[in-house]
Order: C-alpha cells, then sequence, then structure tokens
C-alpha cells in the first residue's frame, strides 16, 4: 500500500531563517506530487506541483522554491522565511488524477 | 477551471443524511466534479468525483443535476466523525498534472 511522509510535523523557525521541509512517497512510481499551504482560518492553496524528477510547476509568486531530486521525494525551501510563511504545509500525491492522497502536515510557525 | 460556490456552514443531526449543495454554473462538458473533506488539522480527503452521472461508493452519494450546473454531495447517516470542512472542486481531466483548486468549503457540523 501507499503512504505518505512528511516531516517535521511542527516547526518554529524566526524570520529570515531557511526552510526545508521534507515530504517522500512510498508504494507508487512516478506520482505527482503537490505542496500546498493552508493560513489559519482559509483554505488551501496550491503551491507547487511536479509531474517527474526535477519539473517543477509553481502556482504562485512567493519566496519558496520547491524541488524533486528523486521520484518519491518532493522538497519545500526558503531561504529567507517571512511571517507570511506561517500556516500549515501539505504534500500531496496523485497517481490516477482521480485522488490525490495528502500527509499529514507541517505546521509552520514563523516568529 | 470553473468556480464553484458552497454555503460557508450547515448543521446536521447525527444519524440523519447530510445534504450539501454545490453550484458550478460554469461548468463546461468536460470538467469532472470532485468532493473532499478536510477534518480539522489533517489533510484533505478524497470522498468521491463525477462526470454527469451520478456516483455512489462506501462513504456518500454524488447528485449531479442534468444540467450539470449543480450537484449534491448526500452522506446518508452522518456521525461526528464527519464533522468536517467539504470542499466542491471542479476541474477539467488531467489538465496541468491533475492540480485542484480549493474553495473556502462547506463547514459541516454534526451535532448529537
Amino acid at each position: 500500500s501507499q503512504t505518505i511522509h512528511q516531516w517535521p510535523a511542527t516547526l518554529v523557525q524566526p524570520v529570515g531563517s531557511p526552510l526545508s521541509l521534507e515530504c517522500t512517497v512510498e508504494g507508487t512510481s512516478n506520482p505527482n506530487l503537490y505542496w500546498y499551504r493552508q493560513a489559519a482560518g482559509r483554505g488551501l492553496q496550491l503551491l507547487f506541483y511536479s509531474v517527474g524528477i526535477g519539473q517543477i510547476s509553481s502556482e504562485v509568486p512567493q519566496n519558496l522554491s520547491a524541488s524533486r531530486p528523486q521520484d518519491r521525494q518532493f522538497i519545500l525551501s526558503s531561504k529567507k522565511l517571512l511571517l507570511s510563511d506561517s500556516g500549515f504545509y501539505l504534500c500531496a500525491w496523485s497517481e490516477n488524477q482521480y485522488e490525490q492522497y495528502f500527509g499529514p502536515g507541517t505546521r509552520l510557525t514563523v516568529t | 477551471d470553473a468556480k464553484t460556490t458552497q454555503p460557508t456552514s450547515m448543521d446536521c443531526a447525527e444519524g440523519r443524511a447530510a445534504n450539501l449543495p454545490c453550484n458550478h454554473s460554469t461548468i463546461s462538458g468536460n470538467e469532472y466534479v470532485y468532493w473532499y473533506r478536510q477534518i480539522h488539522s489533517q489533510g484533505p480527503q478524497y470522498i468521491i468525483h463525477g462526470l454527469k452521472n451520478n456516483e455512489t461508493n462506501e462513504m456518500a452519494s454524488l447528485i449531479i443535476t442534468e444540467d450539470r450546473k449543480s450537484s449534491t454531495l448526500i452522506l446518508p447517516h452522518a456521525t461526528l466523525r464527519d464533522t468536517a470542512v467539504y470542499y466542491c472542486i471542479v476541474r477539467v481531466w488531467g489538465n496541468q498534472g491533475g492540480k485542484l483548486i480549493f474553495g473556502q468549503g462547506t463547514e459541516l457540523s454534526v451535532k448529537p
């Protein structure tokens, strides 16, 4: 069966510090991968998606970036965090375009 | 992708059917209707999807009007664990890596 992992579960970082969130998927090959962000009390916003290794599409301009160094690994990064980067970050995968399966999420607080 | 309109919140008594409406009046012929839900502090969960026929699975039923301008998600016997935000999403099959655009959804509260 397929599983998706995200870490860390929670993170508190000061403004201006770097960020690296990792997502890995097991039990599937060549999945589509997605990064979403959910600010407090708001809906999910798609940040990035990837249809293959090294292929990244960005949905919104921001100080975040994404990379896919391996087939089942998706990384979200920032060189310098802003207060507005606080939120709940969710990674998701899909293989048949019917369903997306979401990870447990990382709750980021930028102070 | 077509936009959707959902009520902000709804209440439902435990054990009763929960009927969640969604308007998608600008839907085009090749766009599917998807439903997801998000329980507090968790990632969203896929529920069901359809194109023009009614669909049913172990979680819910999806009723799509004949003109496809609206749909209703039905949870036949709501439980307290069904309390969540329910998202109705419309998108083209296979578009741009299958990305989903989430709106604000309907916050369903199931009460004992």
